[in-house]
């Protein structure tokens, strides 16, 4: 079956430093793959996403590059801020077939002055 | 916003008893999708429908049941609530498109004391 493997938390990094979280997968054919956010007390929230192999997913500052060969989907932030705190998810959705998200255990972030 | 509303936000109750969480999806979306976040479990995958019909089925106790109306909107019912049911949670919907994205609701917190 699909599944996420993500890297552990919690990260505890400071300001402006370089972010990377790891993420593999597991799945037959070319799956959709996500990274979405959680700040606190909050719910859900699409970071970026890639629909296809080397596609680069990129907002508010955050990448992501969907790696075929190495199954994996790394986010990453060249100057974090503190505002980044946050838990973040990485998720797959298998390519056709109108399937649900599989998630990532999901990173805890946070982010020092 | 994602344009999927979820009511109520947040719901104390006590064990024994049942509630029931709405969730109205995006405009235009069919399908919906339910999961459940607790502390020490990550996000559970528990319930999908698509267009009235249930589509996928995942980690969904027997006193959980849900339903997909014709106006789209879903409902999740929880009953013979135990404390371990607390948790938050979230609905979602994607329309049926390759590579979609899956939207998030802003969850609803249910604590069962």
């Amino acid at each position: 079956g699909n599944s996420v493997t993500q890297m552990e938390g919690p990260v505890t990094l400071s300001e402006e430093a370089f972010l990377t979280i790891n993420c593999t997968y597991t799945a037959t054919g070319y799956p959709s793959l996500f990274w979405y956010v959680q700040y606190p007390g909050e719910g859900l929230q699409l970071l970026l996403k890639a629909t296809k192999a080397d596609d680069k997913g990129s907002n508010k500052g955050f990448e992501a590059t969907y790696r075929k060969e190495t199954t994996s989907f790394h986010l990453e932030k060249g100057s974090v801020q503190v505002s980044d705190s946050a838990v973040y998810f990485c998720a797959l959705r298998p390519a056709f077939g109108n399937e649900k998200l599989t998630f990532g255990t999901g990173t805890r972030l946070t982010i020092i002055p | 916003d994602s344009g999927v509303t979820q009511t109520p936000k947040h719901l104390i109750t006590a064990t024994g008893q049942r509630v029931t969480l709405r969730c109205s999806p995006r405009s235009g979306d069919l399908s919906v999708y339910w999961y459940q976040q607790s502390l020490d479990q990550g996000l559970q995958f528990l319930i999908q429908y698509y267009n009235g019909e249930e589509r996928a089925k995942g980690n969904i106790l027997e006193r959980f049941s849900a339903q997909q109306f014709p106006d789209l909107h879903s409902e999740l019912n929880l009953s013979s609530l135990e404390l371990g049911d607390s948790a938050l949670y979230f609905c979602a919907s994607s329309g049926y498109v390759w590579g979609n994205t899956i939207y998030f609701g802003e969850g609803s917190w249910l604590t069962v004391v």
